[in-house]
């Protein structure tokens, strides 16, 4: 298995621009999210899923968009890129949404840098 | 609510001496405690996990937590610090049931000096 995988590794954007950062899983997963990790900030809940069609808001979604019409793939959008969205970005997933007991498995990230 | 206080931004400690980072917590309900490890570049790595079974937790690389109700604290331990554990490291709390939401601390810092 390769485990939940994401790209780009980077990506260096303009203020306004749009951009779709890709992530996926193939351990058959029903629970999907996105973090942000910013310095001293911890890891911060953008968006999650809990099964194909199915998506919510986190602590952070402002500025981004998720849709999951399958269970492998979770894309995050960004509308309209600005400065305040340069972070680092990590996907994860795990096999049940609604039991805490399950090992969340992370995605190696995407470095996004907003000019 | 749930939330999760890393008590150090940063650790410091020499090669071979004991390892401790300090992680409280707050949750309304029975909560899931777990650590995660970043190495630098990296993305995130499940070192243990507290599930109610045991409140002292084993985990990978010889660390070790011990889950105090009282306390409501979860400590990460190590006997003996290795170079290879310099990384930072993340306290997690899950209220369980129907919220399966994480929470992550803020991170601490651990540097190992030779």
């Amino acid at each position: 298995n390769a485990g939940v995988t994401q790209t780009p590794k980077f990506q260096v954007l303009k203020t306004g621009q749009s951009m779709t950062l890709q992530c996926a899983q193939d351990m058959n997963h029903e629970y999907m999210s996105w973090y942000r990790q910013d310095p001293g900030m911890g890891l911060r809940l953008i968006h999650y899923s809990v099964g194909a069609g199915i998506t919510d808001q986190g602590e952070v979604p402002n500025g981004y968009n998720v849709s999951r019409s399958t269970t492998e793939d979770f894309p995050l959008r960004l509308l309209s890129a600005a400065p305040s969205q340069t972070s680092v970005y990590f996907c994860a997933s795990r096999q049940r949404p609604s039991s805490a007991y399950n090992e969340q498995f992370f995605g190696p990230g995407t470095r996004l840098t907003v000019l | 609510a749930q939330s999760v206080t890393q008590l150090d931004s940063h650790v410091s400690v020499s090669e071979g001496t004991p390892v401790l980072l300090r992680c409280n917590y707050s949750s309304s309900y029975s909560p899931s405690l777990f650590w995660y490890v970043q190495h630098p570049n990296k993305g995130l790595q499940l070192l243990l996990k507290y599930t109610s079974a045991a409140t002292l937790v084993k985990g990978i690389n010889g660390f070790e937590a011990e889950f105090k109700k009282s306390e409501t604290s979860f400590h990460l331990t190590k006997p003996s610090a290795h170079m290879s554990d310099a990384a930072e490291y993340f306290c997690v709390v899950s209220e369980g049931g129907s919220n399966y939401k994480l929470t992550f601390g803020k991170g601490t810092l651990l540097t190992v000096n030779p």
